[in-house]
């Protein structure tokens, strides 16, 4: 089935340094979808990418979608201790299935 | 409106006992899925469901059985409980596809498995 490959797997980051985690693919996706959770809690949708080569913000927070469909990344600029937390990639696929990436988990110290 | 809503938020089971999990959403969703989340890893998907009355297999299946009789719940059974179940089990529902295709998870359900 369809994968998708995440990386790093921990990122410790002091506050104010930015932070990346990347998402690959061996296939072309027709879109992918970035959430975060929180310690303890569950995951929460944060943005969703369609078109080759998108960029999206969320205020600190860019979203990329590779030209190829095959990789993404989410960068946070100027990280802050409430951006604590694990981000995962994930693809569905239009007959239902979705797959996540195994997440990268982000501590801050400050 | 409630969303996602999962029962019970905690469970303690002994070896070979059985147990259902509840899921509940209010959203209207087509989609609804069971995942388990072990410490330090991933979101792994045991069955999902496209439709009611209709289920499938994840990537972890074995051990696990679920039913979709109402479009609104969709219920994750463990018939014999092993020490490997134990885990965090999140739901999630969303629509098919297009724009509203964001999956919405619920509190998740902690299970221990002596």
């Amino acid at each position: 089935g369809q994968q998708v490959m995440q990386i790093p797997q921990y990122q410790h980051v002091q506050e104010g340094e930015d932070f990346t985690t990347y998402c690959n693919s061996s296939t072309t996706l027709s879109n992918i979808q970035w959430y975060k959770q929180r310690p303890g809690g569950h995951p929460v949708f944060l943005i969703q990418l369609v078109k080759s080569g998108e960029v999206k913000k969320q205020k600190r927070l860019t979203f990329q979608f590779g030209e190829a469909k095959k990789n993404s990344s989410l960068h946070i600029t100027a990280t802050q201790t409430t951006d604590v937390g694990t981000y995962f990639c994930a693809v569905n696929t239009n007959a239902g299935k979705s797959t996540f990436g195994d997440g990268t988990t982000l501590t801050v110290k400050p | 409106n409630a969303g996602v809503t999962q029962t019970p938020k905690f469970r303690v089971l002994k070896t070979g006992q059985s147990m259902t999990l509840l899921c509940a959403q209010d959203m209207n969703h087509e989609y609804m899925y069971w995942y388990r989340q072990d410490p330090g890893m991933g979101l792994r998907l045991i069955h999902y469901s496209v439709g009611e009355g209709t289920t499938a297999k994840g990537e972890v299946p074995d051990g696990y059985n679920v039913s979709r009789l109402k479009k609104q719940n969709f219920l994750l059974g463990l018939e014999s409980a092993a020490p490997s179940q134990t885990s965090v089990y999140f739901c999630a529902s969303r629509f098919p596809r297009g724009g509203k295709n964001i999956q919405y998870f619920g509190a998740g359900t902690r299970l221990s498995v002596l």
